[in-house]
């Protein structure tokens, strides 16, 4: 089975820094993934990592551990509308689904 | 690239009825996609894998005759959830990636609102 673990609210201010965790259990990896989804909308691709490091897409960075099992995503220079809810995701294997971690309600006031 | 198109946005209708939720990748070839369900506040949860071609894997718990799907080209599945109830509303994404295999960043569909009344 595979599960995956990340704190269910996080608050911060504009202009913040904040890194939101996910640990996760697979019985097989094909990599890390990253989504935020507003309210009432879609899960939206923020970022992916495959290998051990850190990936960095603007005000947005995601790091993977893969001996730890662990990974994070690093929004930086907050925004109001960054205010969502955020998904960490695991592929057990190549074309298989996403598995969904529970989710981060982000909460950014000003 | 890699756009997925869901129809409805959204639906109403009445216990017992049928409704059907179309998924469209339209400038790829998806062979397989994927249903999601999403309950309000809570995290996506994979309902089945649907495989151009050939019979939906279901994801244990998930009631095949009850959410039926199709996948009779590569571009197009469909999801019909048959004699709704109310605890059948919910928000429901399919999702695609490329049939040449891309690696990550899976495109979702914008959601379907079923609404059971």
């Amino acid at each position: 089975g595979q599960s995956l673990e990340q704190p269910s609210e996080v608050t911060a201010v504009e202009g913040a820094i904040v890194q939101i965790n996910c640990t996760y259990q697979t019985s097989g990896f094909y990599g890390l993934s990253w989504y935020q989804q507003h309210d009432g909308g879609a899960p939206t691709f923020l970022s992916y990592n495959a290998l051990d490091g850190l990936e960095e897409t603007g005000r947005f960075s995601s790091f993977l551990s893969r001996s730890d099992s662990y990974g994070y995503l690093l929004l930086q220079e907050l925004q109001m509308k960054d205010s969502a809810s955020y998904f960490c995701a695991v592929k057990g294997q190549a074309g298989t689904a996403l598995i969904f971690g529970k989710g981060t309600t982000l909460s950014v006031s000003s | 690239g890699a756009v997925v198109s869901q129809h409805p946005s959204w639906v109403i209708c009445k216990s017992g009825t049928s409704v059907k939720i179309e998924c469209r990748s339209l400038d790829f070839q998806a062979t397989t996609m994927f249903w999601y369900r999403q309950f309000p506040k809570q995290s996506l949860m994979l309902m089945a894998t649907s495989n151009e071609g050939s019979k939906a894997t279901y994801e244990q718990g998930v009631e095949k005759d009850k959410f039926l799907i199709n996948h009779a080209s590569l571009t197009l599945s469909t999801l019909t959830v048959t004699s709704a109830h109310p605890e059948d509303s919910s928000f429901y994404i399919c999702s695609a990636s490329p049939a040449t295999g891309a690696n990550y960043g899976y495109t979702f569909g914008s959601g379907t609102r079923l609404t059971v009344v």
